[in-house]
This record gives C-alpha cells, sequence and structure tokens, in this order.
C-alpha cells in the first residue's frame, strides 16, 4: 500500500526557521515533491528530491533519504506569506509501468509575528 | 505564459443535476491530470491521460464520473447526476512528460473548481 505521513499544523515565529518531515512507505519510490498551497488557491511546485541528500532553493531546501522513507522541508528566515499549507507527494510506479504522486495530507503552517 | 485554464471557477448545483468541468492545459504539456481535494481526503488523483489517452482512472470514484480529452488543448470531466459528497475543489493539472508515461515531471496546477451540491 502507499501511506504518507506528514504533521497536520505547525506553528512558527517569523524569521525562524521551521522543519517540516515527511514519512512515507510506498511501492515503486521513484522521487518526492514538496508543494505549497496557500488557502483557496492551487498548489505550486517547490521541490523535487529523488537522490539522497538536500536540495537547496533560496529560502527553502528539501531532504530526502530513501533508504528511511523520510523527507522534511526546510523553511529559513519565515515570513508571514509563508503561512499555508505544505504537501509532500510521492512519485511512485505503479504496477503498470507508469509514474503518478500520491499526496499527503499536508501541514499547515502558521508564521505569526 | 498562460497556466492551466480551469472554469467554471465556482459551481453550485442540486442533487441530481449534471456537472461539467473544464480544463485547457498548458500548451505543449502532454500529460494532463484531474484531482479532487477535500478536507476529509485531502488530494485525490482522479485520471490522469497522457497524449490525450487516459492511462490510470482507478481514483475515479464511480460510473457517475467520467473523463475526456479529446484534444491535447481540452479536457472535461463529469459528474452525472451529482450528490452532495462530490462537493470538493476539483484541480487539473499537466506537465511535460517526454518518457511516455514513464517520467511524471513537476505538475502545475489550474486555480481549481469549487463545487458544491445541495
Amino acid at each position: 500500500g502507499q501511506n504518507i505521513d506528514q504533521p497536520t499544523e505547525m506553528t512558527a515565529t517569523e524569521g525562524a526557521i521551521v522543519q517540516i518531515n515527511c514519512t512515507y512507505q510506498t511501492s515503486g519510490f521513484n522521487g518526492l515533491f514538496w508543494y505549497q498551497q496557500h488557502a483557496g488557491e492551487a498548489p505550486t511546485f517547490l521541490s523535487y528530491n529523488v537522490l539522497d541528500g538536500l536540495e537547496e532553493k533560496g529560502r527553502f531546501s528539501s531532504f530526502l533519504s530513501r533508504s528511511k522513507g523520510y523527507s522534511y522541508l526546510l523553511l529559513k528566515e519565515l515570513q508571514m506569506k509563508d503561512s499555508a499549507s505544505y504537501l509532500c507527494a510521492v512519485r511512485a510506479r505503479s504496477s503498470g509501468g507508469y509514474n503518478k504522486l500520491i499526496f499527503g495530507a499536508g501541514t499547515r503552517l502558521a508564521v505569526h509575528p | 505564459d498562460a497556466g492551466v485554464i480551469q472554469s467554471p471557477r465556482h459551481e453550485v448545483t442540486e442533487m441530481g443535476q449534471e456537472v461539467t468541468l473544464r480544463c485547457k492545459p498548458i500548451s505543449g504539456h502532454n500529460s494532463l491530470f484531474w484531482y479532487r481535494q477535500t478536507m476529509m481526503r485531502g488530494l485525490e488523483l482522479l485520471i490522469y491521460f497522457n497524449n490525450n489517452v487516459p492511462i490510470d482512472d482507478s481514483g475515479m470514484p464511480e460510473d457517475r464520473f467520467s473523463a475526456k480529452m479529446p484534444n491535447a488543448s481540452f479536457s472535461t470531466l463529469k459528474i452525472q447526476p451529482s450528490e452532495p459528497r462530490d462537493s470538493a475543489v476539483y484541480f487539473c493539472a499537466s506537465s511535460l512528460d517526454t518518457s511516455g508515461g514513464q517520467g511524471v515531471k513537476t505538475q502545475y496546477f489550474g486555480p481549481g473548481t469549487r463545487l458544491l451540491v445541495l
């Protein structure tokens, strides 16, 4: 089966650093995505990891450990506009040989002054 | 560049009515996805097209749901008859897949259609 776990809610202070964890159990794992979704809006792509290690992109970094089935999204220098839901999505290969994304329930991050 | 376009943005209908949601993917993209998002179930893949061909429709809830992609620039998701439990936000997303369905790349989401079935 496919299972993706991430915390439901987190709070943090403006200017701080926050780490959002994602653990997964999937067959045919083939990469992991992080998406940001502001309330009432569509998800937007943040990062993609397929190899173990850290990918850095400005204030956002994403880490993957395939052996542990674990990823995290690190947000630095938090801004109020970072208040949003963060969706972890696993790309998995099906028995039919094609890939698809399976999304976690999302972590709702609230940044306060 | 225009992103993924969806219409209508909001739809309120009565139980039993037919609902048709429309999507225009990003030009040049060859994969199209329909998702449904609710508070209870999160973001769920309903159906996935590659080069206008349905690749995976295992997420389609039941026979009341159908999707078509008559050409590379247009897709529809139809619910007939609609029920209150179909109330959700329906997203269309597209991507460029150069591996014949093997390499789902970054997906770009449309603004969504907020459906309320009374």
